[in-house]
């Protein structure tokens, strides 16, 4: 019973494609996240979003654009993707000031 | 300069030993602090939650908070090789910015039997 799920776990891509991310969480968590893991591991928040205010990180190329549907799911759209972007996104939830709830990430490879 | 500061390691010890992570920040409004453990190719997983400055205990896992000194720190006692993982310290400053995390770059924490 996954608290927040992501899909696909893997994904393969060639420059310039168009690809989405899809993320849901069952915790009934108010504000959902978009993080990137590089390859030094370093977590940088790329959005958050709860159901009344969309904040972006401004160093995000607005090539990416999260898409949400509903309180459960954020998804994460990516347009004309560049070699730069491969690394792991991982989707987390939370409930007001309380900790996160992360996903298992996504590892984007763009060749 | 990065906000969070965390030494990557790697930091070898073995089975038992007590080891201790630490973080030092810049932003003096952060007053959340976490520490999350990600095992490879996992997500992360929270540990530790504090308010403010002071200590927290949970088992073998003690997380400090210094404001004044703007330094955190994790302890973990007798230590165990599923203990093996990368461990990130993160803070927010609880505001209105979402509740945003600034994280460090993790510290890859090695434990051997």
């Amino acid at each position: 019973d996954t608290a927040v799920s992501q899909t696909p776990k893997y994904l393969v891509t060639q420059m310039g494609n168009d690809k989405s991310i899809k993320c849901e969480q069952n915790l009934g968590h108010d504000t959902m996240y978009w993080y990137k893991q590089d390859s030094k591991k370093f977590l940088k928040i790329m959005f958050s979003y709860n159901n009344k205010e969309l904040i972006i990180n401004e160093t995000v190329p607005n090539r990416f654009s999260p898409k949400s549907p509903d309180k459960a799911h954020l998804n994460l759209h990516i347009n004309s993707l560049e070699l730069g972007d491969s690394a792991v996104y991982f989707c987390a939830s939370s409930r007001s000031r309380h900790g996160y709830t992360f996903g298992s990430g996504t590892r984007l490879t763009v060749v | 300069q990065k906000e969070v500061e965390q030494d990557p390691g790697p930091l070898s010890v073995p089975e038992g030993a007590i080891v201790s992570l630490n973080c030092t920040y810049s932003n003096s409004a952060f007053q959340y602090f976490m520490w999350y453990r990600q095992y490879s190719r996992k997500g992360p997983e929270l540990l530790m939650y504090t308010y403010s400055s002071g200590n927290k205990e949970d088992g073998r896992f003690t997380a400090q908070v210094d404001k004044s000194s703007k330094y955190i720190s994790l302890f973990i006692r007798d230590s165990q090789p599923s203990d093996s993982a990368t461990y990130l310290c993160a803070m927010s400053s609880g505001g209105n910015a979402g509740n945003m995390l600034t994280f460090g770059g993790g510290t890859r924490l090695m434990v051997k039997p």
